[in-house]
């Protein structure tokens, strides 16, 4: 049984779309992460959330406590979005994370 | 500020040796965590210290240890390698806020582990 649960696994989109990933989770949570992974490995942290929304430029991650479902989105998708988005999930004392979401992002 | 490093960048061991890696978290942070990656598993908690404590243990067997010193730096080692420990280790820098959980991690490029 996975704790963290992403869809889709895969996405392509054209350039400019408006995207949107969803996680779900299983267990109670202290925070939730959206990360970004790069071909080569590098992940960058995007959001850390623990009610309501955040934005940073074109993301935008929302959260539901009660429905345990957080969302990310890119509003006007660009090629360099192209990456692995990985949702985190951080209990008491313990991380667990989802697959991924590998994005392509159509020129 | 400097990112977080990580020592060395790429490793080819043997199964049954052991190995050690490095990592030096951005200044002032005082919590790191590590985690191993895979193409099967996925990403996975190994473990958090902070000021040279183990806070928060996955569940990975005792092979796995690390240790923390006085300046943060942080190193993990793995003894007795098998074929499956083949993968990329992240580990990831944070301070803590006033209630004592996570802030934001910061993530190194990772020491990618090669088992034959």
């Amino acid at each position: 049984k996975n704790e963290v649960e992403q869809s889709p696994q895969n996405l392509t989109a054209q350039e400019g779309e408006f995207i949107t990933i969803n996680c779900s989770y299983s267990v109670g949570i202290s925070a939730l992460h959206w990360l970004q992974q790069h071909p080569g490995g590098g992940i960058v942290s995007l959001f850390m959330l623990s009610s309501g929304k955040k934005k940073h430029g074109r993301l935008i991650a929302t959260i539901n406590i009660q429905e345990k479902h957080s969302s990310l989105h890119i509003t006007a998708s660009h090629p360099r979005d192209s990456a692995v988005y990985i949702c985190a999930v951080a209990t008491g004392n313990q991380f667990y994370f989802g697959t991924g979401t590998s994005l392509t992002v159509i020129p | 500020k400097a990112g977080v490093t990580q020592t060395p960048r790429y490793l080819i061991k043997t199964r049954g040796q052991q190995v050690t890696l490095s990592c030096s978290p951005i200044s002032g942070h005082r919590s790191v965590s590590w985690y191993q990656q895979t193409p099967g598993q996925g990403l996975q908690f190994l473990f958090e210290y902070f000021s040279e404590t183990q806070r928060n243990k996955g569940n990975f067997p005792g092979r796995f240890s690390g240790r923390q010193f006085s300046n943060s730096r942080s190193e993990m080692n793995v003894s007795t390698l098998e074929l499956g420990d083949s993968a990329l280790y992240l580990c990831a820098s944070s301070s803590l806020n006033t209630r004592g959980s996570y802030n934001e991690q910061f993530f190194g490029p990772g020491t990618r582990l090669t088992v034959l």
